[in-house]
Formats: structure tokens, sequence, C-alpha cells
């Protein structure tokens, strides 16, 4: 069975503090990807990143940063200099072997202040 | 901009009544998704058509009826709901069903059961 935790609810952060939000996942498959999907308030889940479990490069893009260790089964999501836009639910989430079912986290809420 | 394009956003329905909601992709996937998103929880996996046809059905109720009349176009239709099916509703595809390709989502319909 799969499992992803996002131990942490709900975030607040003042504007231009960084980030860290923490993903913890469970698989018996050797071959799995990794997503983290953004959900604002409109609903839209957008995509963020894709990472399989054969890459431990981190990933960079932007004011987002990415750290997969598979030593401690996380992939944790690091946001630079917060802005108010990045106010939203984030979602990680586990896709393994041949399953075409995506297992998502419970989701942290971040928001993001003046 | 999602490429994923969902109608209608919002959507009221009594009981007795009968409505299907439309999702359309033009990226060539073959595989098309929808989920159902309760407030603060994740989205729910509910059915998955892979070159159009059913793959998965992720027993969910037969009041709930998917259907994939090509390769571009997916609806979900509904029919004697109850209150408890009021959610957001996400349409989603991908290039296949295979796990390591990245499921993209629509902006969703918000349905509400009265």
């Amino acid at each position: 069975a799969q499992k992803v935790t996002q131990a942490q609810t709900e975030i607040s952060v003042v504007e231009k503090e960084d980030v860290t939000l923490d993903c913890v996942y469970e698989t018996r498959d050797t071959t799995y990807y990794l997503f983290w999907y953004k959900q604002p308030p409109s609903g839209e889940l957008v995509f963020l990143i894709r990472r399989n479990s054969f890459d431990e490069q981190n990933e960079i893009s932007g004011r987002y940063s990415w750290n997969f260790q598979k030593s401690t089964s996380s992939f944790n999501f690091t946001i630079t200099a917060s802005q108010v836009v990045d106010s939203a639910v984030y979602f990680c989430a586990l896709r393994g072997g041949t399953a075409s079912k995506l297992t998502f986290g419970t989701g942290t809420r971040l928001q993001v202040t003046l | 901009d999602t490429e994923v394009t969902q109608t209608p956003k919002h959507l009221v329905m009594g009981m007795t009544n009968k409505k299907s909601l439309k999702c359309e992709q033009h990226m060539g996937h073959r595989a098309m998704y929808w989920y159902k998103q309760k407030a603060k929880k994740p989205p729910e996996l509910m059915f998955v058509y892979s070159y159009e046809k059913l793959s998965i059905n992720e027993s969910v109720p037969s009041r709930f009826s998917p259907e994939c009349p090509n390769s571009s176009l997916l609806n979900l239709h509904l029919h004697a709901l109850q209150p408890e099916d009021s959610a957001l509703y996400l349409c989603a595809s991908s290039q296949d069903q295979s796990s390591g390709n990245t499921i993209y989502f629509g902006e969703g319909s918000w349905l509400t059961v009265v």
C-alpha cells in the first residue's frame, strides 16, 4: 500500500519569509514518482514538479526548491521569500509501479500575509 | 492557463435533476480522469478512461455515470444526487495511464446539490 503524509496542516508566514512544506511517503515499489501540486482558492490543481525514484537531485525553479531524500522517504518543498500569491493548499502525491492512481497527502494550507 | 477545460464552473441542482459535467483537453492525452474533492480533503479518484474505454471505477455509486465520447472529451452524467455529493469535481488527463506520466487537472466544477 502507498501512503503520503503531510504532517503540517496549516502554516502561516509573513511575506518574504522562507517556508518548508514536509512530505513523507511509503511505498513498496522500487520505481515510483513523486509530485507536488498547488491548489489556490479557485480550485484548480496546478502541477509544480514530478520526481522519479531514481533521480535524487534537488531541483530549484525560481523561488521554489525541492529536496528528495530516499533514505528518509521525504520530498520536501521550500518556498524562498514567500509572497501573498503563494497562499494556497499544497499537495504532495505519489504514483508507483503500474498504478494509475495518484495517492495524495492530506495537504498543507499555506497562508502568507503582509 | 490550464489545458484541461471544465464546464460549468458552478452548478446547483436538485435531487431529482439530471445534469452533466463536461471536460475537454487538446493535449493528445489518452487517459482521462474524474476526481471528487470534499472541503479540506485531498481529491479522490472516481473513474479512469484509457483510450476511450473505462479502465477504473472506484466503486462509485451508479448515480454518477461517466462517458467518453472521443479522445478529447469526458462527461460525467449526474442523476438523483444526494446533498452529500456536493463537492468540487476535477477532471484530469495524462499522456496515458503509466505511473510516470504527469496528471494535469482542470479548474474543477463546483457542484451543490439542494
